[in-house]
């Protein structure tokens, strides 16, 4: 079966411009989150999708953040007026419910701000 | 404020010796723990997990232990192969809440 993609793979963007990027988790898989992971760290919380509506934004750094999954299944994150420190591999990972625990990443999109 | 930590960034290991992966938290609400593993240009893949109701789970090469008391735990992998090198993040949640702090990650490098 089809994995978490993550599309595009590679986005360069200049600084103040905005960005979208999009996930597609596994079908049936009502969790979806998105992390960020900068050089040398781990994968950082940002969101976490339950269905259509976010459960926990509590990692989100500011108000140029924002994510949506208006269907319970494609979730796309937007970033406005992007900044150089926003550059940054933003993966997404989705998770059956029911009481399990792992969850299936995508690739990743390699953001760079210039 | 790490709450997840993986406090050596490196390791080398030996081919066919074991590997022990060490993580550290503080949180004590942290009931669940995971281990991932991810190779270059690819995203975390889920290795083994383990519930604070356990202190040990195994799975064929690989065996998690947790120390609740020392907030302490370790993935061990044996015997290690050089297709087992990359760079292995260990997260933790809390029963219920399903958001994942994840530790700074491990490089392992097995060497033939």
């Amino acid at each position: 079966g089809a994995g978490v993609s993550q599309t595009p793979s590679n986005k360069v963007t200049e600084k103040g411009k905005y960005v979208e990027l999009r996930c597609d988790p596994i079908s049936g898989h009502t969790a979806l989150y998105w992390y960020r992971q900068s050089l040398g760290q781990g994968p950082e919380f940002l969101i976490y999708f339950q269905g259509t509506g976010a459960a926990d934004d509590s990692g989100l750094p500011n108000d140029r953040f924002f994510a949506v999954r208006p269907e319970g299944s494609v979730s796309t994150l937007k970033i406005q007026r992007t900044e150089r420190g926003d550059s940054a591999v933003y993966l997404c990972a989705s998770r059956r419910s029911g009481g399990s625990y792992e969850q299936y990443f995508g690739p990743g999109t390699r953001l760079t701000v210039t | 404020d790490q709450q997840v930590k993986q406090n050596s960034p490196s390791l080398s290991v030996q081919e066919g010796r074991i590997s022990i992966l060490n993580c550290d938290y503080t949180n004590s609400m942290f009931d669940y723990f995971l281990w991932y593993k991810k190779y270059p240009a690819e995203g975390p893949t889920f290795l083994i997990s383990i519930s604070s109701i356990k202190d040990k789970n195994e799975d064929g090469r690989f065996t998690v232990f947790l120390n609740k008391s020392a907030k302490h735990l370790s993935l061990h992998i044996v015997p290690s192969q050089p297709g087992d090198s990359a760079v292995y993040f260990c997260a933790a949640a809390t029963s219920g809440t399903y958001k994942y702090i994840f530790g700074t990650g491990t490089r392992l490098k097995v060497l033939a």
